[in-house]
């Protein structure tokens, strides 16, 4: 079956504007987890949806980050007045549910603030 | 809060040699243990788990892992590696904690480099 896609698969941007990170997760997963993977930080944890509720977003780093999931589907990571430390490749990963262990991943969309 | 620490950046071996990489962490609770691999490019990839039962535990490509709990760690084996196991390797924990998902908390990596 079709795992978890990501879009777009790059995205470069100016420093200073708005960006939309798409996450398509498995088919009737109701969990979903986006993380971030920088050089400087490596991979960090950044919000959890359990459907369309997000009881954690302990990891996003500032209030310019945000995210929203609808459908209990399709989640969104908006990061506005992008800063050049943003840049990093955006993971995201679904679960069966909130409780299950295994998480899968997608390809990632990779960000880069110029 | 847990950490995880990968002392191992890069790891050369030689194709059909056994290769170990180290993963020790620290909790204050009970965690599950995750090894995941990632291929230039792509996702991570789950190679296997320890949630409870027997400390050894197997994966797919032939890797597996032994937890020890008394030494926090849960370092990944492979008796022959082949020269299509070069990847990126993480090891990663989550509390054992009811409610609230599983966040994975990431060690820094180990590049896993087999060369012919």
């Amino acid at each position: 079956g079709a795992g978890v896609s990501q879009s777009p698969s790059n995205k470069v941007t100016e420093k200073g504007k708005d960006v939309e990170l798409r996450c398509d997760p498995i088919s009737g997963h109701t969990a979903l987890y986006w993380y971030r993977q920088s050089l400087g930080q490596g991979l960090e944890f950044l919000i959890y949806f359990q459907g369309n509720s997000a009881p954690d977003k302990s990891g996003l780093p500032s209030d310019r980050f945000s995210a929203e999931r609808t459908g209990g589907s399709v989640s969104t990571l908006t990061i506005q007045r992008t800063q050049q430390e943003d840049s990093a490749v955006y993971l995201c990963a679904s679960s069966p549910t909130g409780d299950s262990y295994e998480q899968y991943f997608g390809p990632g969309t990779r960000l880069t603030v110029t | 809060a847990q950490s995880v620490t990968q002392l191992d950046s890069q790891v050369p071996v030689f194709e059909e040699a056994p290769v170990e990489l180290r993963c020790n962490y620290s909790s204050s609770v009970s965690v599950y243990l995750f090894w995941y691999v990632q291929y230039p490019n792509q996702g991570l990839q789950l190679l296997l788990k320890y949630l409870s039962g027997s400390t050894l535990v197997k994966g797919i490509n032939g890797f597996e892992a032994e937890f020890n709990k008394s030494q926090t760690s849960f370092h990944l084996r492979k008796p022959s590696v082949h020269i299509s196991d070069t990847a990126e390797y993480f090891c990663a924990v989550t509390p054992d904690l009811t409610g609230g998902g599983n966040k994975l908390t990431f060690g820094t990596g180990t590049q896993l480099k087999v060369e012919l």
